[in-house]
């Protein structure tokens, strides 16, 4: 069971356009995780909201939690071919009072044309 | 390059077969998570070892089974292997594996890719 949906799934854009990430879910996370993955690579954290209606910026990228923490959004200003991957979402659930799992969203495939 | 060492990086093998998949964790790093990615399900938490001891499961398949060990490197092994086995295994690291609340940063290794024929 998929609990957090991304969209869109895939994105094709040109250079410096702006877009827009979602990752929706029904269930309420203690934080959640931006990630991005690039071909046979592993996933490398951007960020982590922890607040409801949190908006914390890295460069050109702008993540929001929503206020009732069941959803996040990215936004990308100006893309740039280096920005080109798989993003990906992961809610933290707190498990058995003694660590935290992470929950990864079905992933938004980007690609930035130069 | 994310400190996480992972091997090997490619794996042939055939239905009904069992392999290992091994992965060193960041200098320092006590927790080791186990994921897997495939199209159809994404990437999937599998299981969690915290200073050698198993800290948490998710979705792992009773032919499937890990182990971390005391120099805290550890090992996932996959038997009885399917096609639908296929997939990118990824291994993970933290610090202290998320206690106390803290939500550690898992640092990911560049993965093992199983191929199931």
């Amino acid at each position: 069971t998929q609990l957090l949906e991304q969209s869109p799934q895939f994105l094709s854009i040109q250079e410096g356009e702006n877009l827009t990430v979602y990752c929706n879910s029904s269930s309420v996370f203690s934080s959640l995780q931006w990630y991005r993955q690039e071909p046979g690579e592993g996933p490398v954290l951007l960020v982590t909201v922890v607040t409801g209606g949190e908006v914390k910026k890295l460069k050109r990228l702008t993540f929001q939690f929503g206020d009732a923490r069941k959803d996040s959004s990215l936004h990308i200003t100006a893309a740039q071919p280096g920005d080109t991957g798989l993003y990906l979402c992961a809610g933290v659930r707190r498990y058995g009072g003694a660590t935290n799992k992470l929950i990864f969203g079905t992933g938004t495939l980007l690609a930035v044309q130069p | 390059d994310s400190g996480v060492t992972q091997t090997p990086k490619h794996l042939i093998t055939a239905t009904g077969q069992r392999v290992t998949l091994r992965c060193s964790p960041r200098s320092g790093d006590l927790s080791v998570y186990w994921y897997q990615q495939s199209l159809d399900q994404g990437l999937q938490f599998l299981i969690q070892y915290y200073n050698g001891e198993e800290r948490a499961k998710g979705n792992i398949l009773e032919r499937f089974s890990a182990q971390q060990f005391p120099d805290l490197h550890s090992e996932l092994n996959l038997s009885s292997l399917e096609l639908g086995d296929s997939a990118l295994y990824f291994c993970a690291s933290s610090p202290r594996g998320g206690l106390a609340g803290y939500t550690d940063t898992q640092y990911f290794g560049p993965g093992t890719r199983l191929t199931v024929l």
